[in-house]
């Protein structure tokens, strides 16, 4: 199994234009997570996933991010208008029934720069 | 409001055992310890974790004391690629989140 995947790695954006990062969760897990990263607040839940169904958007920042999981095996994070206050990595995460008593699987993470 | 509190840093010489402890003093009976560790521009992976007895898998060991405020996670023979920022979690079994602190920053030396 590749594990999870995300894309792009790196991301070089200028304030306001729009930013989509995408992920792939292993096959067969069906809660999915997104988490950002900073050194200043460390690793974020963002929003969580199960089923395909949004369960917990509480994390997400404000109106500018969304998340859509059209089917099992992509989701999306968008960001628009971006800011600089936006950089980040941004990491994607999947596990079984929500991760209780399992373990998440974290994917390599999309570094975002917003300029 | 933190739950767990870690060393901010610790260095370990390789090929010896590494001890991460963790207090989390407020612990309840349904909360699990969960350990996960985060390689510098990798994503956190999951190591161990238990409720109340110890528990050893082929990356680790975790040893929680009898009244569970503490935990030590045990890496028997630390490697060069287990210099990482190592994060102890207390978890309620059955939650979905995973909340991060600052963690341990382990530096490995040969």
């Amino acid at each position: 199994d590749a594990g999870v995947i995300q894309s792009p790695r790196h991301e070089v954006t200028e304030m306001g234009q729009e930013v989509t990062l995408r992920c792939k969760p292993i096959s067969g897990h069906n809660s999915l997570f997104w988490y950002r990263q900073t050194m200043m607040r460390g690793l974020e839940l963002l929003i969580y996933f199960n089923n395909n169904v949004p369960i917990d958007d509480s994390g997400m920042p404000e109106d500018r991010f969304s998340a859509k999981m059209p089917n099992a095996s992509f989701s999306t994070l968008k960001i628009q208008p971006s800011e600089p206050r936006d950089s980040a990595v941004y990491f994607c995460a999947s596990s079984l029934e929500g991760g209780m008593n399992t373990e998440a699987f974290f994917g390599q993470g999309t570094r975002l720069t917003v300029v | 409001d933190a739950k767990t509190t870690q060393p901010t840093s610790m260095d370990c010489a390789e090929g010896r055992a590494a001890n991460l402890p963790c207090n989390h003093s407020t612990i309840s009976g349904n909360e699990y310890v969960y350990w996960y560790r985060q390689i510098h521009s990798q994503g956190p992976q999951y190591i161990i974790h238990g409720l109340k007895n110890n528990e050893t898998n082929e990356m680790a060991s975790l040893i929680i004391t009898e009244d569970r405020k503490s935990s030590t996670l045990i890496l028997p023979h630390a490697t060069l690629r287990d210099t990482a920022v190592y994060y102890c979690i207390v978890r309620v079994f059955g939650d979905y989140k995973l909340s991060f602190g600052a963690g341990t920053t382990v530096t490995v030396r040969a």
